[in-house]
């Protein structure tokens, strides 16, 4: 049973424009969301995180929207940059970074065309 | 600071043979934790601990053993590796819930191929 979900296994956007990444949750109870980012060979690295008691998030270029109704969010980078590929986790868990265990997502791999 | 360091890099292993993953972190958290990575299946939490002394099971917890003698060390033992085990498993460290915003910090994965 896949409590965290990402449909889309890859999305090709050209440099300049919006991406928009998406997650679906099933437990109600998940309130810390995150999103991370991992190039080939290399450990995911945290990209933006947002809890329960917000709807969005802004950091730069990323923003992350929550909509716990539907229980999904999203990862909007704009403008998109060719650094941007890479695969995007969304994760989360049901207290606050409990300690470091996360649920995951599939994944979905990002490629910013020039 | 190295932050997570994995060793080794790349491991090939035959079927019943047993080894351990090295995870060690310099970045004094108290949380640690390994995941798998497989395709299509995202990342699985395997084990995690919340100090030394102290660990519990995650997802996929068969076939693996973890002990946390230290703060700074999390090995995972593979007791008789199976080809089902063939994946790329990362280690990740954390403050911890200390109130801080402080999200995994992950080491750079051991591909582990078992024929």
């Amino acid at each position: 049973d896949q409590q965290v979900k990402q449909n889309s296994p890859s999305l090709s956007v050209q440099e300049g424009r919006i991406s928009i990444l998406n997650c679906d949750y099933t437990n109600s109870m998940f309130d810390y969301f995150l999103w991370y980012k991992k190039y080939p060979a290399e450990g995911p690295t945290f990209l933006i995180s947002i809890s329960s008691i917000k709807d969005k998030n802004e950091d730069g270029r990323f923003t992350v929207f929550l909509n716990k109704s539907a229980k999904h969010l999203s990862l909007h980078i704009v403008p998109s940059q060719p650094g941007d590929s890479a695969v995007y986790f969304c994760a989360a868990s049901q207290i606050y970074n409990q300690g470091g265990k996360l649920i995951f997502g599939q994944g979905t791999e990002l490629s910013v065309k020039p | 600071n190295a932050g997570v360091t994995q060793t080794p890099k790349f491991q090939v292993l035959k079927t019943g043979q047993s080894m351990t993953l090295q995870c060690a972190q310099d970045m004094n958290h108290e949380y640690m934790s390994w995941y798998r990575q497989d395709p299509g299946m995202g990342l699985r939490l395997i084990h995690y601990s919340v100090g030394a002394g102290i660990t519990d099971q995650g997802e996929v917890p068969n076939g693996y053993n973890v002990s946390r003698s230290t703060t700074e060390d999390f090995p995972l033992r593979l007791l008789s590796a199976a080809p089902s085990q063939t994946s790329v498993y990362f280690c990740a460290s954390t403050l911890g819930d200390s109130g801080q915003d402080s999200p995994l910090h992950f080491g750079n994965g051991t591909r582990l191929t078992v024929t």
